[in-house]
């Protein structure tokens, strides 16, 4: 089955600061990769998504990008600010298959002031 | 996601008990999810169910059962053959299993056992 690692496990970063976390999975016919913001105790939430079609996708201070080949995917957060601190999840989802997402452990990022 | 609900927040669970976690859509989603988070770990699928009365096994379902009698219900049942049932449990659900659409949380349980 598809399995994804996800890299740093923690981030500490100062405000204004960019961060990068960083993702592969091993099936390659994936396609289909969302990440999720959790905060301390809620639900995840999320924040952005890419499909395999595309190599890239922004909105507003967040992009993801995607290398297929490579099999990893990405999340750059710019001018990062306090509220971005939360724990990361990135996920794939394999095509023709009922919508089970397999997820990453976690980035903890901290933006510190 | 705020048309999803779960319930209890907390919940605790005695030796040998079994539980019922709720979870509840208004979202007109065909698909409902549960996954169990751990400390330090990402979340892992229970069970899924793509369509009413039908469900099946995810990563890690020893231990639990489900149903799916109504569209916006699924309820998780922790059973006392789950060893090491303390966990947030997070329910999902989108609009179609089949097409890839987003997954949106519930606002999780958190189960302890006393």
């Amino acid at each position: 089955g598809e399995n994804v690692e996800q890299h740093p496990s923690t981030l500490s970063v100062q405000e204004g600061d960019s961060a990068v976390i960083k993702c592969t999975y091993s099936d390659s016919a994936s396609n289909y990769f969302p990440w999720y913001k959790q905060e301390l105790g809620k639900r995840p939430q999320l924040i952005i998504d890419i499909r395999s079609n595309v190599g890239e996708k922004k909105d507003q201070r967040i992009a993801v990008t995607l290398n297929k080949t490579a099999k990893h995917f990405s999340l750059h957060i710019t001018e990062t600010q306090p509220e971005d601190s939360a724990v990361y999840f990135c996920a794939a989802r394999r095509a023709g298959t009922a919508s089970k997402l397999t997820f990453g452990t976690g980035t903890r990022l901290q933006v510190t002031l | 996601d705020g048309g999803i609900t779960q319930s209890p927040k907390y919940l605790f669970r005695k030796e040998g008990q079994n539980v019922t976690l709720s979870c509840e859509q208004n979202l007109n989603h065909d698909a409902m999810y549960w996954y169990r988070q751990d400390p330090g770990q990402g979340l892992r699928l229970i069970y899924y169910s793509q369509i009413v009365n039908d469900f099946q096994k995810g990563d890690i379902a020893e231990g639990y059962s489900v149903s799916r009698e109504k569209k916006e219900s699924f309820p998780l049942t922790v059973t006392s053959a789950q060893k090491n049932p303390t966990a947030f449990y997070l329910c999902a659900s989108s609009g179609d299993a089949w097409s890839g659409e987003t997954q949106y949380f519930g606002p999780g349980t958190r189960l302890l056992v006393l």
